[in-house]
């Protein structure tokens, strides 16, 4: 079955980076736009970057453009996040997630969502 | 772009049925028929119940069901069971360059 297990979470100092990882298995990775998604504690989830198929487009939510970065390497099905300049606001679960698809075209929500990874972001 | 707007919390008996909203603007579920739905029970993965506002993915029982009504998308839950009880967290395309928005999520207690 569809899975994504994510990793790289852990305790960091604010200014400092920190880089996620979502492995992906049991579907064929280069066919599908992906996300990252947070929900920091109590709040709702909150959309933050998208990568398309073939990593030739990506788009950021405002509150992370210019300090994350999402990445993929197809050949290793695997998503990334590389997070720079981290602030206490950052701290939060991190899930990536596989943006579902039906006969080719999206269908604009995610299908499959990973367990998360905890970023928590204090001095 | 703002969070979209659920109650709370709903709670029902097995067996009832049981209603969330989600309540945004005509920039977001006004104008898309892109309302999604998520059940998410604490230190999971979410699962995707339902798409594009009214459909099933494979796989999800039929006592959950979408509608929309102008700026207002729902999710009702019939039959509740216990397995039910859980986060929900509607979703809506939103079309800018940042392009999804979420709900404020909704506790569903089954009593």
């Amino acid at each position: 079955q569809v899975q994504l297990v994510e990793s790289g979470g852990g305790v960091v100092q604010p200014g400092r980076s920190l880089r996620l990882s979502c492995a992906a298995s049991a579907f064929n990775f280069s066919n599908y736009n992906m996300h990252w998604v947070r929900q920091a504690p109590g709040k709702e989830p909150e959309w933050l970057a998208l990568i398309s198929y073939d990593g030739s487009y990506t788009y950021y939510a405002d509150s992370v453009r210019g300090r994350f970065t999402i990445s993929r390497d197809n050949s290793k099905n695997t998503l990334f996040l590389q997070m720079n300049s981290l602030r206490t606001e950052d701290t939060a679960v991190y899930f990536c997630a596989r943006e579902g698809s039906r006969e080719g075209f999206s269908v604009y929500a995610f299908d499959y969502w990973g367990q998360g990874t905890l970023v928590t972001v204090s001095s | 772009q703002s969070a979209l707007t659920q109650p709370a919390s709903v709670s029902g008996s097995p067996g009832h049925s049981i209603t969330i909203s989600c309540t945004g603007t005509s920039s977001d579920v006004g104008s898309y028929n892109l309302v999604s739905w998520y059940q998410h029970h604490p230190g999971k993965a979410p699962k995707l119940m339902i798409y594009e506002g009214t459909k099933r993915p494979s796989g999800v029982s039929d006592r959950f069901s979408g509608s929309k009504s102008g700026n207002t998308a729902s999710l009702t839950i019939s039959g509740l069971q216990a397995e039910d009880e859980a986060d929900y967290y509607c979703c809506s395309y939103v079309g800018s360059s940042s392009p999804y928005v979420f709900g404020t999520g909704t506790k569903v207690t089954v009593l």
